[in-house]
């Protein structure tokens, strides 16, 4: 199976809210990035986490690493309407030096209804 | 602007007619890739490289070919296309880490 799985698969949440989106993987990593996609557009990065890190913000994200747990989560505060996208979790494995060659798991489908 | 460019964005083909996915990048990058996307399957990687010359097998690799001749150039070729291969695909640059896709050539193939 994916080395990324996301849960939920899917999110509807009205506009102002947070939404949360859960990340799980089975090896080891270097790191662990968020993408986000609109329909069927090109995936823009929106955040990396390494492995030695626990947690980090970017305007309204925030992204944890539990490595013990081989868990992450997105949470986005304060949410819009044009936040509605896909989200995907994807990690490079510890040996992948570069960090570069990632593994994407299937994504979370959010919908942030005005 | 720094981008990945693919081209074309829509191509619809019939099985076994060969035909290449070009891809281009302006960031000096030394990483590319390819992958598709399959709904229910998420992104699978086609093909990557790690600079000029050196290519290598994702997790998807059949039926797809690939060369890296110049470092700002991937193209995806498809000797022989087949209805399976019917997908979105994207290439993707990367320095160190973080990925910049293209926009995606949605193929189909009758």
């Amino acid at each position: 199976s994916q080395q990324g799985e996301e849960d939920p698969q899917a999110l509807s949440i009205q506009e102002g809210e947070n939404a949360t989106m859960n990340c799980s993987y089975k090896t080891s990593i270097n790191n662990l990035q968020w993408y986000r996609q609109n329909s069927g557009r090109g995936l823009v990065h929106l955040i990396l986490i390494r492995s030695n890190e626990r947690e980090k913000h970017s305007g309204r994200l925030r992204v944890t690493l539990d490595t013990s747990k081989k868990s992450s989560s997105l949470l986005i505060t304060a949410s819009r309407a044009a936040d509605t996208a896909s989200y995907f979790c994807a990690t490079a494995l510890l040996w992948e030096t570069s960090g570069s060659r990632l593994t994407f798991g299937e994504g979370t489908q959010l919908t942030v209804n005005p | 602007e720094a981008q990945v460019t693919q081209n074309p964005r829509y191509l619809i083909t019939v099985t076994g007619k060969k035909l290449t996915v070009t891809c281009s990048q302006n960031m000096n990058h030394e990483y590319m890739s390819w992958y598709r996307q399959d709904p229910g399957l998420g992104l699978r990687q086609i093909y990557y490289s790690m600079n000029v010359e050196v290519t290598d097998k994702g997790d998807v690799p059949e039926g797809y070919k690939v060369s890296r001749k110049e470092k700002r150039n991937f193209p995806l070729i498809l000797e022989s296309p087949s209805p399976n291969q019917t997908s979105l695909y994207f290439c993707a640059s990367s320095l160190w880490g973080e990925q910049f896709f293209g926009p995606g050539t949605r193929l189909t193939v009758l």
